[in-house]
């Protein structure tokens, strides 16, 4: 079955780093583009990135270009999000998730369990 | 600023019927927005509804329906239920890549 897990979350301090990794299982990665969506507590849904299915293309929303970074190692079937420069309304539930169509849309069918990340002094 | 704008609650009678919509704010919302409906409880991921605007997904109860009515999307409960009880998110593709989600709408059954 289809998995999503992510790790790397923690605590962190405004203007430092910090890595978010999503490791997949129970389907064929290279044939899938890949996001990260995030959430902040009690509040929204807001989509962050995307990184194409063979890593060709990556996109970001504008709250995050300039300072995220999405990259994804194929060979271990793993995406990652590179966070710098980060803010205190960065502080979100971060979700992996999978586009399930492979062609023209986007759904997002599967997603991981989120790793907080909590930007504070 | 592109800002995709969706009602923060709605109410529905047990037995009713809803419908809760999806605009933009800098004009029509058509198919090629490829609209996605997801429905979020408390403590849980998001799980699609409709996905290209009207396609539902797998396992999904046939009482959901997604359309574009006039300029925004919509999805449709029809003989809504307590379960429905939910949050309700859409998302468009607005082009270059990027995706956005609505604020959510909260939908309370009673």
């Amino acid at each position: 079955q289809v998995q999503l897990v992510e790790s790397g979350g923690g605590v962190v301090q405004p203007g430092r780093s910090l890595r978010l990794s999503c490791a997949a299982s129970g389907f064929t990665f290279t044939s899938y583009d890949m996001h990260w969506v995030r959430q902040t507590p009690g509040k929204g849904l807001e989509w962050v990135a995307v990184i194409y299915n063979d890593g060709s293309d990556k996109y970001y929303a504008d709250s995050v270009k300039g300072r995220f970074t999405i990259s994804r190692d194929n060979s271990k079937n793993t995406v990652h999000l590179q966070m710098d420069s980060l803010r205190a309304e960065d502080t979100a539930l971060y979700y992996c998730t999978r586009d399930g169509l492979v062609l023209a849309g986007r759904n997002f069918d599967y997603w991981g369990q989120g790793a907080l990340v909590t930007v504070s002094s | 600023q592109t800002v995709v704008t969706q009602e923060p609650s709605f109410s529905v009678s047990p037995g009713g019927t809803v419908t809760l919509t999806c605009g933009l704010n800098s004009g029509s919302v058509s198919k090629a927005h490829y609209p996605t409906w997801y429905q979020q409880t408390p403590g849980q991921a998001p799980r699609t509804l409709i996905y290209s605007t009207n396609i539902r997904s797998s396992g999904v109860p046939d009482r959901f329906s997604g359309s574009i009515l006039g300029n925004k999307a919509a999805l449709t409960i029809t003989g809504a239920q307590a379960d429905d009880e939910s949050d309700y998110y859409c998302v468009l593709y607005v082009g270059s890549g990027i995706s956005m989600f609505g604020g959510g709408t909260k939908l309370t059954v009673l």
